[in-house]
């Protein structure tokens, strides 16, 4: 079965200074992969996808199958950041199921 | 378009009862799905409806079950309550299910079990 792993529970990092966000993942196949995000009070959304390619709020991700890893990174963080992540998998088959992770809080010094 | 609207919004009960939950997906969405959220679990997969059959099922034990209706909306039910079903429901739909289709999610129903 599919998993998807999230090492870091909380993680807190200095206004202006590099963020990353691990995921680690277990499928065989080729999966599809997603970042969502939940900001305080707000409902959990879409951030950014794998297929995309995309650069969103500054973030981006990179699928690495030799690793099985699609870290979130962002170069300069800001307090706007503070929120909690969660990377999702899909077995990349329209109708399978989305699972996530554990999620990390990520928390904004200033 | 209206979001996902899911009720109600809270509840309580006590052990050994049981527990209806709504959800109305973005209209034309046809897949909903449903999660459990927790602080030390994160999100985890109850089940997937589309044009009302279950499409996809979690690892969650049988008193959990679902059902969506031909406008698509769908409801979950908890039956015989246990003090760790204490958790916020959280319904996602999407109009293709699955990837590479987007989850729209509602605000949830925190269910408090005593």
């Amino acid at each position: 079965a599919q998993r998807v792993t999230q090492p870091e529970k909380l993680l807190s990092v200095f206004k202006g200074a590099p963020v990353e966000l691990k995921c680690n993942y277990s499928y065989s196949g080729s999966p599809e992969l997603f970042w969502y995000v939940q900001y305080s009070r707000q409902r959990l959304q879409l951030l950014l996808r794998h297929i995309s390619r995309e650069s969103i709020k500054g973030f981006t991700a990179d699928l690495n199958k030799g690793e099985t890893s699609f870290h979130l990174k962002k170069p300069f963080a800001q307090e706007e950041d503070s929120a909690m992540y969660y990377c999702a998998l899909s077995k990349g088959n329209r109708d399978d199921k989305i699972i996530f992770g554990k999620g990390t809080r990520l928390h904004i010094l200033p | 378009k209206a979001g996902v609207t899911q009720t109600p919004r809270y509840l309580i009960k006590t052990r050994g009862q049981q527990v209806t939950l709504s959800c109305s997906p973005i209209s034309g969405h046809r897949s909903v799905s449903w999660y459990q959220q927790t602080p030390g679990q994160g999100l985890q997969f109850l089940f997937e409806y589309f044009s009302e059959t279950q499409r996809n099922k979690g690892n969650f034990p049988g008193r959990f079950s679902g059902r969506q209706f031909s406008n698509s909306r769908s409801e979950m039910n908890v039956s015989t309550l246990e003090l760790g079903d204490s958790a916020l429901y959280l319904c996602a739909s999407s109009f293709t299910g699955g990837a590479p289709g987007e989850l729209f999610f509602g605000e949830g129903s925190r269910l408090t079990v005593l």
